[in-house]
């Protein structure tokens, strides 16, 4: 069975500091992989996606993300937080043939001032 | 464009009745999914439509769960008899095309509290 497993389920960083979110995916098969934003009330938006093109991926508000297959991760990162960053942030992953999308339980990040 | 929308965006019912859930696509998307959002459960899905295939219900969590979709387009996701457990926000998302390398596109949600 498919599962993504999100470390830390709570992040705080400095504003202006690196953002890591971390990811990991169990698949004998690297599947698509997707990190998503929800802020609050809010449904979840793209943040970007890894469709077996390049390895690095840029995604919108300055993320990105780096698919590495010797380490089934897909980390999402941030060069320097912004306020606004503040939001729940989920991992998922659509194995090869499917159509669904398999979530992390998600890591909420707090951003200080 | 418009965004995929839900309605009604808050639902509070009582123990036992049934409840209807709306989802309009956006336009033009082929695929039309259902997740539940849920504190203990995380996000799972739970129903897949692409065109006028038979959908993928393998994520229904009881036969109180069921889903139609209409002329390709918009979606009704019915809880019959609900429970405490079925309290959760419920979101819908559609895409182009299937396949897992399309992106889906999320609606706000619809928070359903079952008293």
């Amino acid at each position: 069975a498919q599962s993504v497993t999100q470390l830390g389920s709570h992040v705080s960083v400095s504003e202006g500091a690196l953002v890591l979110l971390r990811c990991n995916y169990s698949s004998s098969v690297p599947p698509y992989l997707f990190w998503y934003v929800q802020y609050p009330n809010q449904g979840l938006q793209l943040l970007l996606k890894y469709t077996s093109a390049a390895t690095l991926v840029k995604g919108i508000n300055g993320f990105e993300a780096e698919f590495k297959k010797s380490e089934t991760s897909f980390h999402l990162t941030k060069p320097s937080a912004h306020m606004s960053d503040a939001a729940e942030y989920f991992c998922a992953v659509s194995p090869s043939g499917a159509n669904n999308l398999f979530f992390g339980t998600g890591t909420r990040l707090t951003v200080i001032p | 464009g418009a965004g995929v929308s839900q309605s009604p965006s808050n639902k509070v019912t009582e123990k036992g009745k049934d409840v209807e859930l709306r989802c309009d696509p956006i336009s033009g998307h082929t695929a039309l999914y259902w997740y539940r959002q849920s504190l203990g459960q995380g996000l799972e899905f739970l129903i897949y439509f692409q065109g006028n295939s038979a959908p993928d219900k393998s994520g229904l969590p009881s036969d109180r769960f069921s889903a139609e979709r209409t002329g390709g387009s918009v979606s009704t996701l019915t809880i019959q008899r609900t429970q405490q457990e079925d309290s959760a926000v419920y979101l819908c998302a559609s895409s182009l095309y299937s396949g897992g390398a399309e992106t889906q596109y999320f609606g706000p949600g619809t928070r359903l509290l079952v008293l």
